[in-house]
């Protein structure tokens, strides 16, 4: 079946340490997303990419990193500089890139807790 | 920019109607509902695109109006199921091409039996 897979779904993180988070499509989708969702919050854009090997700020990019090497994959890095990591962070994709009108599809998402 | 949407929360008896409405203070080129449960993935449910008034199918429907920027989302006859937190997102359209998707805070929608 074609999806978004993101990994793991619950993650905890100590101070001071990175965590990668894993992001895979097999929709054959040129566009992808990081976005973090707070309790009660909308969802805002970390990172997106439209294109393997660039990408582009969101609204609240500082404290992450991402890298786009294959199209299928857009891993998402949590760094010890993201004072406030405790959230649940999804991945999405489209078809094309955004501003085009395009469905956006998510994955099942992946909860970050510092402990 | 992000959009608006009204109300913030409403609890529904199984069967009532509801209407969810996200508004922007720009141009619209998009309007994107979504439904998500607690802990689960944002669900698409329709989008609707500048020039396209109304989508959706009998119980579930939507409508986009350009001149004020704005759409409103309709759920008629609601089921238990429709219990979740409805997201609008919306791109806006300006001279040097259209903007990034923005999501609103979400409606909390709760059904009782």
């Amino acid at each position: 079946d074609g999806g978004i897979t993101q990994s793991p779904k619950y993650l905890f993180r100590k101070e001071g340490q990175n965590v990668t988070l894993s992001c895979e499509q097999n929709l054959n989708h040129d566009a992808m997303y990081w976005y973090r969702q707070d309790p009660g919050q909308g969802l805002r854009l970390i990172y997106y990419s439209q294109i393997v090997n660039d990408f582009q700020k969101g609204d609240i990019a500082e404290g992450y990193s991402v890298s786009r090497e294959k199209k299928e994959s857009f891993p998402l890095t949590v760094t010890s500089a993201q004072k406030n990591p405790t959230a649940f962070y999804l991945c999405a994709s489209s078809i094309y890139g955004q501003g085009s009108g395009n469905t956006i599809y998510f994955g099942e998402g992946s909860w970050l807790t510092v402990v | 920019q992000q959009p608006v949407q009204s109300p913030q929360a409403v609890i529904l008896r199984e069967g009532e109607d509801a209407v969810i409405n996200c508004s922007s203070s720009k141009a619209l080129y998009s309007v994107h509902w979504y439904r998500q449960k607690h802990g689960e993935a944002p669900v698409f449910l329709m989008i609707l695109l500048k020039g396209g008034e109304q989508k959706g199918h009998e119980k579930i429907s939507a409508s986009f109006n350009e001149k004020k920027q704005q759409s409103s989302l309709y759920l008629t006859a609601s089921q238990l199921s429709y219990s979740g937190t409805y997201f609008c997102g919306t791109e806006i359209s300006t001279n040097f091409g259209n903007e990034k998707l923005t999501f609103g805070t979400g409606t909390r929608l709760t059904i009782i039996p």
